[in-house]
């Protein structure tokens, strides 16, 4: 049973291009969550999605980002116009029924 | 506004003893806390849970204890072992936010042979 599989693991873009960021969460499972994690921080939770649905997008920034997880196919994190501040690990989690959120790998973004 | 807190950005211990780490909290809703082991390059790895009906669980050389009145919560491991060396992140959630966890800062555990 394959983990949470993120790709790519590593991404640099410059100033003003997009970044799209994939998370496939565990076989079955239907709850996708994203967080991010500055250097020397701990992760901060961004958004919260099942299937076709955004249930909890508080931790988003208002601008620039998007998430979505569609019925078919990853589920995909898509910031646009990036600026340096948005160089950071990005982790996706998905979440069994009883609750416990099992995290992939992370992508490494960096913006030059 | 930090509602989870880990105070020591690093702890250092040697190999057989055991090794504390601190977790304080800030909002009473919070009724599931969890622990997370991170190393580098790598997403982080569930550790141990506990539930706020709980004030202790243990699994094997880990045990986490709960202050609900403290709003703190520790992790203890005995005896550490080299490869414990990584870093802890603590986590909590509430019933009423919908499962995201709120994290702690983390703090870098070395443990040393």
């Amino acid at each position: 049973n394959a983990g949470v599989m993120q790709n790519p693991r590593h991404l640099v873009r410059r100033r003003g291009q997009e970044a799209r960021l994939r998370c496939s969460p565990m076989k079955g499972h239907s709850h996708v969550y994203w967080y991010r994690q500055l250097p020397e921080e701990g992760l901060k939770f961004m958004v919260y999605l099942q299937k076709e649905n955004i249930i909890d997008e508080s931790g988003m920034p208002k601008e620039r980002f998007s998430a979505e997880f569609p019925k078919e196919g990853p589920s995909i994190l898509r910031i646009q116009q990036v600026v340096r501040g948005d160089s950071a690990a990005y982790f996706c989690a998905s979440m069994t029924s009883d609750n416990e959120q099992f995290f992939g790998p992370g992508t490494r973004l960096t913006v030059l | 506004d930090q509602q989870v807190k880990q105070n020591s950005p690093s702890l250092s211990v040697q190999e057989g003893r055991i090794s504390i780490l601190n977790c304080d909290y800030t909002n009473s809703m919070f009724d599931y806390f969890l622990w997370y082991k991170k190393y580098p390059a790598e997403g982080p790895t569930f550790l141990i849970s506990i539930s706020s009906i709980k004030d202790k669980n243990e699994d094997g050389r880990f045990t986490v204890f709960l202050n609900k009145s403290a709003k703190h919560l520790s992790l203890h491991i005995v005896p550490s072992q080299p490869g414990d060396s990584a870093v802890y992140f603590c986590a909590a959630s509430g019933s009423s936010n919908t499962g995201k966890l709120i994290f702690g800062q983390g703090t870098t555990l070395q443990v040393k042979p």
